[in-house]
């Protein structure tokens, strides 16, 4: 089946350790986004990616990172230095700056 | 002024009733707008896209007003698997470089028996 998938569905941090959460896409997309929700909030963007090995901030980069050495990969990072981790991380990828396909999400967790 | 605004609700409602939301969005120049189910701890799934004055697709109908900036769901004979929080979405199309999309926080709908 053709989708987006991430991995791993529930991750636990502890302070001052980097976490590194997976986002794959065999839909052939050239665009992939990471976003982050909070309850109460819209999701707000931390990285885009247009083709593969470019990327770009989004409006809340500090403390996050990636990469996009392949097509169908989008892997982010959260650093230490992202000081309240704790949300809903959610991957989405689009054939054009339009419509956007979620995963299923990452619930990250500082202990 | 947020630049996509939405009631978070929750919009109580009984079976069968017709519940309409609205979005209103800050930014004139906007081309396209959509509509996104989220069911709880899972991830946005699109319901409807807008690009011209409106959409309809079976018991929900998306309509856009440009000259006061909102968009609105109408839901008609609601089910009891509607109950999900509806994002309001906006690409704002703004001038050089990557058309970002704005998410409303999302009115939450809750049809009861």
């Amino acid at each position: 089946d053709g989708g987006i998938t991430q991995s791993p569905k529930y991750l636990f941090r502890k302070e001052g350790q980097n976490v590194t959460l997976s986002c794959e896409q065999n839909l052939n997309h050239d665009a992939m986004y990471w976003y982050r929700q909070d309850p109460g909030q819209g999701l707000r963007l931390i990285y885009y990616s247009q083709i593969v090995n470019d990327f770009q901030k989004g409006d809340i980069a500090e403390g996050y990172s990636v990469s996009r050495e392949k097509k169908e990969s989008f892997p982010l990072t959260v650093t230490s230095a992202q000081k309240n981790p704790t949300a809903f991380y959610l991957c989405a990828s689009s054939i054009d700056t339009d419509t956007q396909y979620f995963g299923p999400g990452t619930r990250l967790t500082v202990l | 002024r947020k630049e996509v605004e939405q009631d978070p609700g929750p919009f109580n409602v009984p079976e069968g009733a017709t519940v309409a939301f609205n979005c209103t969005y800050s930014n004139s120049a906007s081309q396209s707008f959509f509509w996104y189910r989220q069911d709880c701890r899972k991830e946005p799934k699109l319901l409807m896209s807008v690009y011209s004055s409106g959409n309809e697709d079976g018991r929900f109908t998306a309509q856009l007003n440009r000259a006061s900036q909102y968009i609105s769901l109408l839901i008609r004979d609601s089910k009891l698997s509607d109950s999900a929080t509806y994002l309001c979405v906006v690409n704002p199309l703004l001038s050089g470089g990557y058309n970002k999309l704005i998410f409303g926080a999302g009115t939450r709908l809750a049809v009861h028996p």
